[in-house]
């Protein structure tokens, strides 16, 4: 149980155009997803929460209108780099957490979506 | 906002030794403290975590402390095996700040046959 999905894996795109990553949980519903960015040989940085149905709340740096996210339903939550440019390539991981069981705030985390911008 | 820090960065240890990682929070109010295990190009896998209502746990080679007087915890894994190499992550959270985890900088474990 509590498996989590990103799609796609990887992604290569030219510089000035968005990307889209998906976040699903697969098998347990999910208000509330985070989504991360991991540089090489780096820790996690929060980037966003994203909370179904309502607007994401941005971490203090990360620009808003160029992380767009969305969180449509309980176990669907997207992130869009606009006009991406070189410095945005990057590992990009989500995790969800369960809204049922004991625990609600352990973190479940996606496989991760390398981005490389050229 | 909350800051883990972690120590040490890299760790190399002989098969069957122990290994012992800490790690170091700001905020008092944290209350969850989980340990991913992240091997390269991989998702993070929680290995084992701990709330502020208890003092240790342990999972068969697993064990986990906190002292919540002096803001640390730390991981302990024993009897070390070579598929245990891999950066280890400690992190933090707060319930009232909606869960968000703290991440420390990770630790480089490399277990030698």
């Amino acid at each position: 149980g509590a498996v989590v999905s990103q799609h796609p894996s990887w992604v290569i795109c030219k510089s000035g155009t968005s990307v889209k990553i998906e976040c699903r949980s697969l098998d347990f519903q999910a208000t509330t997803m985070f989504w991360y960015r991991q540089f090489p040989k780096q820790s996690l940085m929060l980037m966003a929460t994203s909370n179904e149905g309502s607007k994401a709340t941005y971490e203090q740096g990360v620009e808003k209108d160029k992380f767009l996210i969305n969180h449509a339903s309980l176990t669907l939550s997207t992130l869009t780099v606009t006009s991406a440019h070189p410095e945005d390539s990057s590992f990009y991981i989500c995790s969800a957490r369960s809204l049922a069981g004991a625990y609600t705030d352990t973190q479940y985390f996606g496989p991760g979506t390398r981005l490389t911008v050229l | 906002g909350e800051n883990v820090e972690q120590h040490p960065s890299t760790l190399s240890v002989q098969e069957g030794d122990s290994a012992v990682i800490k790690c170091t929070y700001s905020d008092s109010a944290s209350n969850y403290f989980p340990w991913y295990k992240q091997e390269l190009g991989k998702r993070p896998q929680l290995i084992i975590d701990i709330r502020s209502n208890v003092g240790e746990k342990k999972d068969q080679r697993i064990a986990v402390t906190l002292n919540k007087t002096a803001k640390h915890f730390s991981l302990h894994i024993t009897e070390t095996q070579p598929e245990d190499s891999a950066v280890y992550f400690c992190a933090a959270s707060i319930k009232a700040a909606g869960n968000k985890l703290t991440f420390g900088g990770g630790t480089r474990v490399l277990v030698k046959p």
